[in-house]
């Protein structure tokens, strides 16, 4: 079955630090897609990334990088120079095929200014 | 504006009394799914729809109820709602079908349930 771990269950940093969030995974499916979701104080769910398994290139988006390896079935998460607007829970999930995302924990994030 | 719309926002209720929340979506998306989200657990899946009139388990289904009449309209029932039950419930919507499993699911801004 599939499953996604997130290990740290909150972490705080002080602002500009650079902090990395991980992602492991489990799956028995040759294709499947990696997610990052954010939750801000405020409560919804917005989308950062997708990552399909065909494809392990690193990706940077501004201050935000994710490092994908399937040798080691992770998908970690970057923020580089910290901000306090950072703060959040951050979601990692897996979708096999048929639909069905499963998430991680969450991982809290406090910066600190 | 592409959304997916649930309400209420905000529910107390008690123990057995029947309620609904509503979920809409203006995308045409073929994928509908209900979460609740419990500190620690993370987003658990309750129930999902492929299309109209196809709907299936998730991961908690227990409790629950879902139906799929129209393709942008995907409610939630609980027929007893329980203390158990209480948590932050989202929907979301996506494209459906091979090809489109690396859509992103569009989330509702949650329904935030409390039951006494």
């Amino acid at each position: 079955a599939q499953k996604v771990t997130q290990a740290q269950t909150e972490i705080s940093v002080v602002e500009k630090e650079d902090v990395t969030l991980d992602c492991v995974y489990e799956t028995r499916d040759t294709t499947y897609y990696l997610f990052w979701y954010k939750q801000p104080p405020s409560g919804e769910l917005v989308f950062l990334i997708r990552r399909n398994s065909f494809d392990e290139q690193n990706e940077i988006s501004g201050r935000y990088s994710w490092n994908f390896q399937k040798s080691t079935s992770s998908f970690n998460f970057t923020i580089t120079a910290s901000q306090v607007v950072d703060s959040a829970v951050y979601f990692c999930a897996l979708r096999e095929y048929g639909n069905k995302l499963v998430f991680g924990a969450g991982t809290i994030l406090r910066v600190k200014s | 504006e592409a959304q997916v719309t649930q309400n209420p926002r905000y529910l107390i209720t008690v123990t057995g009394k029947k309620l609904t929340v509503t979920c809409s979506q203006n995308m045409n998306h073929e994928y509908m799914s209900w979460y609740r989200q419990d500190p620690g657990l993370g987003l658990r899946q309750i129930y999902y729809s492929m299309n109209v009139e196809v709907t299936d388990k998730g991961d908690v289904p227990e409790g629950y109820k879902v139906s799929r009449k129209e393709k942008r309209n995907f409610p939630l029932i609980l027929e007893s709602p329980s203390p158990n039950q209480t948590s932050l419930y989202f929907c979301a919507s996506s494209l459906s079908g091979t090809g489109s499993y690396n859509s992103p699911l569009h989330f509702g801004n949650g329904t935030r349930l409390t039951v006494t």
